[in-house]
């Protein structure tokens, strides 16, 4: 089976922390790859896709390594709303292969 | 715009019961997909659809039926229901994978147990 792996978590961290999260795929066939959140008992939303060169939307920084099959989320200054589930997707071909998600849970 | 519609939210069957779970997109999406998600075991895709009249297995096909007659509908149908097949079923949509980064629309999700 083709994996999309991530520490499962719990992240507990406080507001306003820096928190990372990586994630290894095993395919290296894999094409694209993105970033989706997912709120307890809620569909998945994007949050981002992962460029080779990185990319950052405001708090947020994806970044792709292909050379060592890994892509990381970097979040600053973490607010409660980025409490939530984190689920590292790769695409191959037609299909996307989730990863069973990353827990961050915000505390003030 | 709707986006992605399933229905029903909930469901409870009895073991042997067949039904059929709906989705409906309204965005002219090529692309179409069924998920399960488990406790512990992530999303696993089931059926999808690159078009209307062409469908495909994914990861865990057994037990459930899809037919795309038209765009914009993609039921999943489960035959014989099993005490296995209680999870949390998405549908999801989006134009065709294959052209650049297209993000996927997930609808709200049916949430299904069997007794």
């Amino acid at each position: 089976r083709k994996e999309v792996e991530q520490d499962p978590g719990p992240f507990n961290v406080p507001e306003g922390a820096t928190v990372a999260f990586n994630c290894t795929y095993s395919n290296s066939a894999s094409q694209s790859f993105f970033w989706y959140r997912q709120d307890c008992r809620k569909e998945p939303k994007l949050l981002m896709s992962v460029y080779s060169s990185g990319n950052e939307d405001g708090r947020f920084t994806a970044q792709l390594n292909r050379a060592s099959q890994y892509i990381s989320l970097l979040i600053r200054d973490s607010k409660l709303s980025d409490s939530a589930t984190y689920l590292c997707v790769g695409r191959e071909g037609t299909a996307l292969i989730f990863g069973k998600g990353t827990t961050l849970s915000v505390s003030s | 715009n709707a986006g992605v519609t399933q229905t029903p939210k909930f469901q409870v069957l009895k073991t042997g019961q067949s039904m059929t779970l709906q989705c409906a997109q309204d965005m002219n999406h090529e692309y179409m997909s069924w998920y399960r998600q488990d406790p512990g075991m992530g999303l696993r895709l089931i059926h999808y659809s690159v078009g209307a009249g062409i469908t495909d297995q994914g990861e865990v096909p057994n037990g459930y039926n899809v037919s795309r007659s038209t765009t914009e509908d993609f039921p999943l149908r489960l035959l014989s229901a099993a005490p296995s097949q209680t999870s949390v079923y998405f549908c999801a949509s989006s134009y065709h994978p294959t052209e650049s980064n297209q993000p996927q629309h997930f609808g709200d999700g049916t949430r299904l147990s069997i007794l």
